[in-house]
């Protein structure tokens, strides 16, 4: 039963538009979640964070946001670049234990 | 600055062969995690150590086996391989509380 749901396999985008990344979660005890990005051909690497107490938090072009009575993430870019062309994982971080379990990703292209 | 490195980055292995996925962090991390990478299945957590000498099952362990050899290592063992173990693995850490995983780039296996 999957914890976290990316329904969106894909997702096009023209260069200097935003982009919105979408995960849902079902369980409302996570407190924190964690987006990633993956670049073909290497590893994910850490993006943005955001803590429970909050509803918002922003780095840069990359700003998450929580609503926490809809169990629902989104990941803003904005402007987007064609370097930010790959896949976009979040993960709720588990309030016990240490098992930490990814969405299925969604895979961003930005057109130019 | 390694980080989290895996070896090797490339493998093939026949039906039935075995063989041992390695990672090495140099972070001084207490954590560790194996997650396998399917195309439309996301990332997939096969084992984690939460501490050095304590292993755990996560979503996809069957035909795994791992071992935490020190604070350092964790490796992956296939003891007969099989197609359904093609995949690229990813081998992550990270640190206490909050922190968030820090991931290599990957070994890419096929099983023929």
């Amino acid at each position: 039963d999957q914890q976290v749901k990316q329904n969106s396999p894909s997702l096009s985008v023209q260069e200097g538009r935003i982009s919105i990344l979408n995960c849902d979660y079902t369980n409302s005890m996570f407190d924190y979640f964690l987006w990633y990005k993956k670049y073909p051909a290497e590893g994910p690497t850490f993006l943005i964070s955001i803590s429970s107490i909050k509803d918002k938090n922003e780095d840069g072009r990359f700003t998450v946001f929580l609503n926490k009575s809809a169990k629902h993430l989104s990941l803003h870019i904005v402007p987007s670049q064609p370097g930010d062309s790959a896949v976009y994982f979040c993960a709720p971080f588990p309030n016990s234990g240490y098992a930490l379990n990814f969405g299925k990703g969604t895979s961003l292209l930005v057109t130019p | 600055n390694a980080g989290v490195t895996q070896t090797p980055k490339f493998q093939v292995l026949k039906t039935g062969q075995s063989m041992t996925l390695q990672c090495a962090q140099d972070m001084n991390h207490n954590s560790m995690y194996w997650y396998r990478q399917d195309p439309g299945m996301g990332l997939r957590l096969i084992y984690y150590s939460a501490s050095e000498g304590t292993t755990d099952k996560g979503e996809v362990p069957n035909g795994y086996n791992v071992s935490r050899l020190n604070k350092r290592e964790f490796s992956l063992r296939l003891e007969s391989a099989a197609p359904s173990q093609t995949s690229v693995y990813f081998c992550a850490s990270r640190g206490d509380g909050d922190s968030p995983l820090h991931f290599g780039n990957g070994t890419r296996l096929t099983v023929t």
